[in-house]
This record gives C-alpha cells, sequence and structure tokens, in this order.
C-alpha cells in the first residue's frame, strides 16, 4: 500500500542550532503536504505545509521543501529553542474514494539541549 | 471558541465490552476522521467521512465502527471484535473542500484490559 517514511526517528540539538527532518513518499498523486507538531498529551498541530505546485515554503524559522521528481519533502527549523521540543509528524495527501486521503509518517522525536 | 472535543480524555474497559469515543466539532467543517495512534508509530486512519451520512473505511477499519448523522458528530465505536484497543486515538476535521489543514482534538486515552 502507500506509505510515508520520515528519518530521523529521534533528533537531539544544541539550542541554537539547525534540524532537519526528511521524508518520501509512494503515491505520486500525492498534492499537499503538511507537517503537524505534537506535544505530549496533546493533539497534532499544523505548523507548515506546501502543495504540490510549490518547490519551496519559509514561515519564519521554519521551512519546507519538496521534490516531486524525487518524492522527498522536508522540514527545516532554524534557530532552535527548547520549546521546538516535540514530536513531528509528515503527511502527504492524495484523492482517494469520497476525498482526499492522508498518509502520515511514523514521526520524529525532537530534543532541543538548553 | 471554535474547535473540536473529544471525550473523555481517559478511557478504561474491560476485554468483551464495547465502547463509544465522542467527537464534536463546532467548526463547520465537513470532513471529519479517526485515527489511532500507537507509541513510535504515526496516526493510522481508521474511518473518514467527508458528508454527513457518509463515510468511508481508512487503513485499519476492522473492529471499528462509526455513524454520521450530524455535521458536528463523528463518535467511534471500539467493538469487542478489535483485537488490541489498547490506543491513543485522534479525531480530526476538516473543511473537505478539497486537501488541506486537518484539525484535531485532544485525543482519548483507551485501556482495555
Amino acid at each position: 500500500g502507500e506509505n510515508v517514511e520520515q528519518h530521523p526517528s529521534t533528533l537531539s540539538v544544541q539550542e541554537g542550532d539547525s534540524a532537519v527532518i526528511k521524508c518520501t513518499y509512494s503515491d505520486s498523486a500525492s498534492n499537499y503536504f503538511p507537517w503537524y507538531k505534537q506535544e505530549l498529551g496533546k493533539g497534532p498541530q499544523l505548523i507548515i505545509d506546501i502543495r504540490s505546485n510549490v518547490g519551496e515554503k519559509k514561515d519564519q524559522r521554519i521551512a519546507v521543501t519538496l521534490n516531486k521528481t524525487a518524492k522527498h519533502f522536508s522540514l527545516h527549523i532554524t534557530e532552535t529553542q527548547p520549546e521546538d521540543s516535540a514530536v513531528y509528524f509528515c503527511a502527504a495527501t492524495a484523492p482517494h474514494t469520497g476525498g482526499f486521503k492522508t498518509i502520515f509518517g511514523a514521526g520524529t522525536r525532537l530534543f532541543v539541549k538548553a | 471558541d471554535g474547535g473540536i472535543t473529544q471525550s473523555p480524555k481517559y478511557l478504561f474497559r474491560k476485554e468483551g465490552q464495547n465502547v463509544t469515543l465522542s467527537c464534536e466539532q463546532n467548526l463547520n467543517h465537513d470532513a471529519m476522521y479517526w485515527y489511532r495512534q500507537d507509541p513510535g508509530q504515526g496516526l493510522r486512519l481508521i474511518y473518514y467521512s467527508q458528508i454527513v451520512n457518509d463515510f468511508q473505511k481508512g487503513d485499519i477499519a476492522e473492529g471499528y465502527s462509526v455513524s454520521r448523522e450530524k455535521k458536528e458528530s463523528f463518535p467511534l465505536t471500539v467493538t469487542s471484535a478489535q483485537k488490541n484497543p489498547t490506543a491513543f486515538y485522534l479525531c480530526a476535521s476538516s473543511e473537505g473542500r478539497g486537501p488541506g489543514e486537518q484539525y484535531f482534538g485532544p485525543g482519548t486515552r483507551l485501556t482495555v484490559t
């Protein structure tokens, strides 16, 4: 079946450094790629997203890049802060029976050390 | 305040009992979703509904059932047929007019012993 692979599963960085999380997807019909941040005991929240007609998008310290040919997309967090510590999920959305279907990666647990 | 609510936050049941998890949204969203989250894994889709009175199976629908009688509500029943029901369950909604952001509830942690 269709899947999304996410790496690394755990990432530890020093405060102020950059963090990069990478994902690959298998369904070439995917056209929407959101990134979610999940804090302990809570539901995920969208932090940035990108659509298939765009190669890069930036929002302050967060940026996402998309390579449709290679089916890769990545999340970049610059100047990391302790409050960035959380689990991050990438996802890919494609048309499906009755609407759209989103497949999530397994998640990356990010630790930012002060 | 607009949002999506799930209740209860923690739920305990004995094996062999059916249990229903509540999900309500006041965002006027057409689409609603149920996901299951296990430790170290991503979110896996159980069921989704793009419109009232219609829903589709996700990747792991076996042992679960849903209904969508009202736009605001999408309850999930975990039946005794679900072999490993202990998990964190997340409900989400989206506008539904194309792929876009999903708004998640706070989740329900179900423990079955």
